[in-house]
């Protein structure tokens, strides 16, 4: 079965430094890749997504993320921390057949110190 | 994008009672998923909801406890029954993008439930 592993809890960065967030998957095939945010009182927002193609993948709010087959990563990057960055993300597969269903991630916590 | 509202946001309830968290979508959509994300733990799918036909239950999870309705195809409800302390979770409605194929979901803003 597919699964979705984010090491970090949680992630402490100041405001103007860059970012990483890690997300491995375990699936026997190409998945779809999602990276989500939750903000406090919110709901969920796609930040962006894999199906195929070009595997750096850009999305919204400056985000980024890498699809790295060999690792089975793909990983979420933005250059430069802003405060209103301050929220949780979580990494989700999908996967051909599954319909509509999505794996999720346990979360990282980004905390962004001023 | 298609916009998801969801009610109450927020609840406190005793221990026993049930509630019936309701979901409105802007637009029509065919299918309608459950969420439910426990304290310090990810999003696992409840069901899925089609309206027309019976609710799919994922493994761990059972109609008695968790009924839901779709009575059209821009709402949906989902009841959480005979509540125990180990509901109290944030439960998200979520559509899934009908432009395209390509497996994009929407969420709802969630369901804080906090059971005494």
């Amino acid at each position: 079965a597919q699964s979705v592993t984010q090491p970090d809890i949680h992630i402490t960065v100041s405001e103007g430094a860059s970012l990483e967030l890690r997300c491995n998957y375990s699936y026997g095939a190409t998945p779809y890749l999602f990276w989500y945010v939750q903000s406090p009182g919110q709901g969920l927002q796609l930040l962006l997504k894999y199906f195929s193609g070009d595997t750096l993948v850009q999305g919204i709010k400056g985000f980024e993320a890498e699809f790295k087959r060999s690792q089975s990563s793909f990983n979420l990057r933005k250059p430069s921390v802003h405060w209103s960055d301050a929220a949780e993300y979580f990494c989700a597969v999908g996967w051909t057949g599954g319909g509509n269903k999505l794996t999720f991630g346990t979360g990282t916590q980004l905390k962004v110190e001023l | 994008s298609a916009v998801i509202s969801q009610k109450p946001s927020r609840d406190i309830c005793q221990r026993g009672t049930s509630l019936t968290i309701q979901c409105q979508v802007d637009s029509q959509v065919t299918m309608m998923f459950w969420y439910r994300q426990q304290p310090g733990q990810s999003l696992t799918l409840i069901a899925t909801a089609n309206q027309g036909s019976e609710a799919t239950y994922e493994s761990g999870f059972v109609i008695d406890k968790f009924p839901i309705s779709r009575p059209n195809l821009t709402f949906s409800t989902l009841t959480v029954s005979n509540m125990s302390p180990e509901d109290s979770s944030i439960y998200l409605c979520s559509v899934r993008d009908q432009l395209t194929s390509n497996e994009k979901l929407f969420f709802g803003s969630g369901t804080q439930l906090s059971v005494l």
